[in-house]
């Protein structure tokens, strides 16, 4: 079955550092791929759509200069939070979409704790 | 505009009995329907989805359901709860268009008592 690997599972950082999430499918190409954050006990919100080779498409209300997305390749997008700060500390979640399919498989998530 | 309404963020069902998690959809064309689930600390597992085929779905660990169109409805459904089903549950729908976002219920977390 499709898979999509995050990595690092789980970084604390130090408020002001900037954190980069990698959202990798490992065995499908994926021209779309979408970014949620998690806060605890609620549903997923998505901030993002990642297009490779264009530019990201932002949610309403989400800064893209503070969480930057990069989709370089049909295989890898990542995510970084810059100047982090302790109210970024979330669960972050991507998800990848088969080309050519109508299913979106989702990575096992990043838990992110700025200090 | 596409929406889902998840009823009820927490069922509690014991061991053996029915489960039946509701959602309903808004949406102004033909909806995708998704339900996943999540366990603790972990991402999302596709238990079924619905993409305009049969109206009766039948999904991962004896999980079903069924979209009806006339009451906007599509819950989810397995006759007999086991302990391991215990987890978070998210109704999910999309247009199904080749970049399409998937917009998620608030979840409903299913419980099993012994």
């Amino acid at each position: 079955g499709a898979v999509v690997s995050q990595h690092p599972s789980r970084v604390i950082c130090k408020s002001g550092t900037s954190v980069k999430i990698e959202c990798r499918s490992l065995d499908f190409q994926a021209t779309t791929m979408f970014w949620y954050r998690q806060f605890p006990k609620q549903s997923l919100m998505l901030m993002a759509t990642s297009n490779e080779g264009s530019k990201a498409t932002y949610e309403q209300g989400v800064e893209k200069d503070k969480f930057l997305i990069n989709h370089a390749s049909l295989t890898l997008s990542t995510l970084t939070v810059t100047s982090a700060h302790p109210e970024d500390s979330s669960f972050y979640i991507c998800s990848a979409r088969d080309d050519g399919g109508d299913t979106q498989y989702f990575g096992p998530g990043t838990r992110l704790t700025v200090l | 505009a596409q929406s889902v309404t998840q009823l009820g963020s927490h069922v509690s069902v014991s061991e053996g009995a029915l489960v039946l998690l509701r959602c309903n959809y808004s949406s102004s064309v033909p909806p995708y329907l998704f339900w996943y689930v999540q366990y603790p600390n972990q991402g999302l597992q596709l238990l079924l989805k619905y993409t305009s085929a049969a109206t009766l779905v039948k999904g991962i660990n004896g999980f079903e359901a069924e979209f009806k169109k006339s009451e906007t409805s599509f819950h989810l459904t397995k006759p007999s709860a086991h302990m391991s089903d215990a987890a978070e549950y998210f109704c999910a729908v999309s247009d199904g268009s080749s970049a399409s976002k998937i917009i998620f219920g608030s979840g409903t977390r299913l419980s099993i008592r012994p």
